[in-house]
């Protein structure tokens, strides 16, 4: 597509329950990337898709974060048993790999909150 | 470990210059990015410093000192658009790719 897509843009949850945040990179882009912002606050990195190799997940905040890429695509990131803390803005990107001078593609973002 | 810093707040009028800088502290470095942020939306991509000096894109300009570990955003002719918040990034030492930014620094212009 012509740029990052998220969905959806605005999530809802009863702490407890689990949720599925959607990005669709840019086609082409091998490599894509998960952060979180929490209001007032820099991005922090969560996990990281290059190709079909193994995800680095070194940015997970804890085992209930996982994510999956399908078909070097589509991406899913899912949050279990969300807490509070989880609130946040999960933003998703996408750049050629290195990104180095184009930079990363960044989506609008899911705005998370655990009420 | 990896570190960024840049000033919290930045100032300004309509017209000035601004200098954000960012200081850096990482292993294997790959080069010096920023990003805008304007309240609400997604980051985008401003510009990248691999090598020492400075790069200029129209009213923006960005520096790079690899001996100081020490680069600095330029903007000039400053315009009310402009205000958002600004980030610096350096490529992770652990994941491949990834970017790890700073805090960023929040531009405020006035009239």
């Amino acid at each position: 597509g012509a740029g990052v897509s998220q969905s959806p843009s605005n999530k809802v949850t009863e702490k407890g329950k689990d949720v599925e945040l959607r990005c669709d990179p840019i086609s082409g882009h091998t490599a894509l990337y998960w952060y979180r912002q929490s209001l007032g606050q820099g991005l922090e990195f969560l996990i990281y898709f290059q190709g079909n190799s193994a995800p680095d997940k070194s940015g997970l905040p804890s085992d209930r974060f996982s994510a999956e890429r399908t078909g070097g695509s589509v991406s899913t990131l899912t949050i279990q048993r969300t807490q509070q803390e989880d609130s946040a803005v999960y933003l998703c990107a996408s750049s050629l790999a290195p990104p180095g001078r184009d930079g990363y593609t960044f989506g609008s973002g899911t705005r998370l909150t655990v009420v | 470990g990896q570190s960024l810093e840049q000033p919290s707040e930045v100032t300004a009028v309509e017209g000035a210059i601004v200098q954000i800088n960012c200081t850096y502290q990482t292993s294997g470095f790959y080069g010096l990015s920023w990003y805008q942020q304007h309240d609400g939306g997604a980051p985008t991509f401003l510009s990248y410093n691999a090598l020492d000096g400075l790069e200029e894109t129209g009213r923006f300009s960005s520096f790079l000192s690899r001996s100081d570990s020490y680069g600095y955003l330029l903007l000039q002719e400053l315009q009310m658009k402009d205000s958002a918040s600004y980030f610096c990034a350096v490529r992770s030492n652990q994941a491949g790719t990834a970017l790890i930014f700073g805090k960023g620094t929040t531009l405020s212009v006035s009239s």
